[in-house]
């Protein structure tokens, strides 16, 4: 697949486990975070977002922690499956419209 | 129905060409903006504009024009291509400029310079 070659984290995790997939972010200012899942040969598309002033939301199976003491950003998918399986990425806003994509992250289920 | 749309999906060309990337969103949206992805999978962006006016202008050469007929399209015409132009470029989308909102994406033209 596209991910071979690609020298991103790479999280195997089983079918039906829990997923945690990590981020760190680099600008302290920033007030918006996005998670994006992107599967091979498609844009990123948008799983869930959360603002400062939080520092959980939850959406459907997925969890996003956010801890701006340390700069961190988190992705937690429950029951993971097959279809999960794609590259994950972090996203902040650091002022105005622009994002910042961090560098990804490969998520592999095993069946 | 796509919400952000991009033609073509592939493109090969030689070096040198000029070459233009087409984007239309039908979400309403009044900020386009694109992205380019290496052979890395890192994403940048380019450019962002909103309501046909140009908001985000990111270090990028002059040889790329973006170009915004109405809020609903944001086309990127590339001039003379160089080999570093290969890369998966990216249109998305956003409702508005201000406040926190996502931005959804196309599903990228790969462009490959021979």
């Amino acid at each position: 697949g596209e991910s071979v070659g690609l020298h991103l984290p790479t999280l195997s995790v089983q079918e039906g486990d829990n997923s945690i997939i990590n981020c760190a972010y680099s600008n302290s200012a920033s007030d918006y975070f996005i998670w994006y899942k992107q599967e091979s040969g498609k844009g990123p598309q948008f799983i869930i977002d959360i603002r400062s002033n939080m520092d959980k939301r939850q959406g459907q199976r997925v969890t996003v922690l956010l801890n701006k003491t340390v700069k961190h950003l988190s992705l937690q998918i429950a029951a993971t499956q097959p279809g999960d399986s794609a590259v994950y990425f972090c996203a902040e806003k650091p002022y105005g419209n622009k994002l910042v994509f961090g560098a990804g992250t490969i998520l592999r289920v095993k069946s | 129905d796509t919400a952000v749309s991009q033609t073509p999906k592939y493109l090969v060309t030689q070096m040198g060409n000029d070459k233009s990337i087409k984007c239309e969103q039908n979400l309403g949206h009044d900020t386009m903006y694109w992205y380019k992805q290496d052979s890395k999978k890192f994403l940048k962006i380019m450019f962002s504009y909103n309501n046909k006016e140009l908001i985000i202008n990111e270090t990028v050469p002059n040889r790329f024009s973006p170009k915004s007929p109405d809020k609903a399209h944001l086309n990127l015409h590339i001039n003379s291509l160089e080999l570093g132009d290969s890369a998966v470029y990216f249109c998305a989308s956003s409702l508005t400029t201000g406040g926190n909102q996502p931005q959804h994406f196309g599903d990228g033209t790969r462009l490959s310079i021979l």
